[in-house]
């Protein structure tokens, strides 16, 4: 298994312009989600699927779009790309959407928007 | 609705002593309680959780957490660090009704030798 994988790992972007930042997991997981994390705030939770085809926003959704075609991916894409928009970006899953479950998290993608 | 709060951003400790990371967290109604680690560079892995039973729980690598109901703490212990210990620490609250998972800020442990 590989688990959660998310690439690319690093990304310079200027402001204004889009990209995907992609996540894939293994582990015929339901429930994803994304986070981005930042110094000092921990972990905040932009966008959550909890199966294919169902999506919901998360504290900080602006500025971001997912969807969730298939149960092993679930991109994140970035509209227009602006310098609040650096920051750390972990995917996650988990077996279903109970809060009982352990979140299994990527390696990251650290993105840099001047 | 809830949060947690991490009452250390930074500890700094020597190789073999012990360690407590101190977690507090908000809400009206029952909760379950993560601890998650980061090594530098890596994503987040769970070390320990509390979902009911026993208040002490203990987790990978020699750590443990005791839920106090009465003080809404859930502090992280370890009797005697690593150098490898040296991570940054999440403490997390999630609600029994089905409630997303919140992080607390985070703690990160530097341990000297």
């Amino acid at each position: 298994n590989a688990g959660v994988t998310q690439t690319p790992k690093f990304q310079v972007l200027k402001t204004g312009q889009s990209m995907t930042l992609q996540c894939a997991q293994d582990m015929n997981h339901e429930y994803m989600s994304w986070y981005r994390q930042d110094p000092g705030m921990g972990l905040r939770l932009i966008h959550y699927s909890v199966g294919a085809g169902i999506t919901d926003q998360g504290e900080v959704p602006n500025g971001y779009n997912v969807s969730r075609s298939t149960t092993e991916d679930f991109p994140l894409r970035l509209l227009s790309a602006a310098p609040s928009q650096t920051s750390v970006y972990f995917c996650a899953s988990s077996t279903d959407r109970g809060s009982y479950n352990e979140q299994f998290f990527g390696p990251g993608t650290r993105l840099t928007v001047l | 609705a809830q949060s947690v709060t991490q009452l250390d951003s930074q500890v700094p400790v020597f190789e073999e002593a012990p360690v407590e990371l101190r977690c507090n967290y908000s809400s009206s109604v029952s909760v379950y309680l993560f601890w998650y680690v980061q090594y530098p560079n890596q994503g987040l892995q769970l070390l320990l959780k509390y979902l009911s039973g026993s208040t002490l729980v203990k987790g990978i690598n020699g750590f443990e957490a005791e839920f106090n109901k009465s003080q809404t703490s859930f502090h992280l212990r370890k009797p005697s660090v690593h150098i490898s210990d040296t991570a940054e620490y999440f403490c997390a609250v999630s609600t029994v009704q089905g409630g997303k998972l919140i992080f607390g800020q985070g703690t990160e442990l530097s341990v000297k030798p």
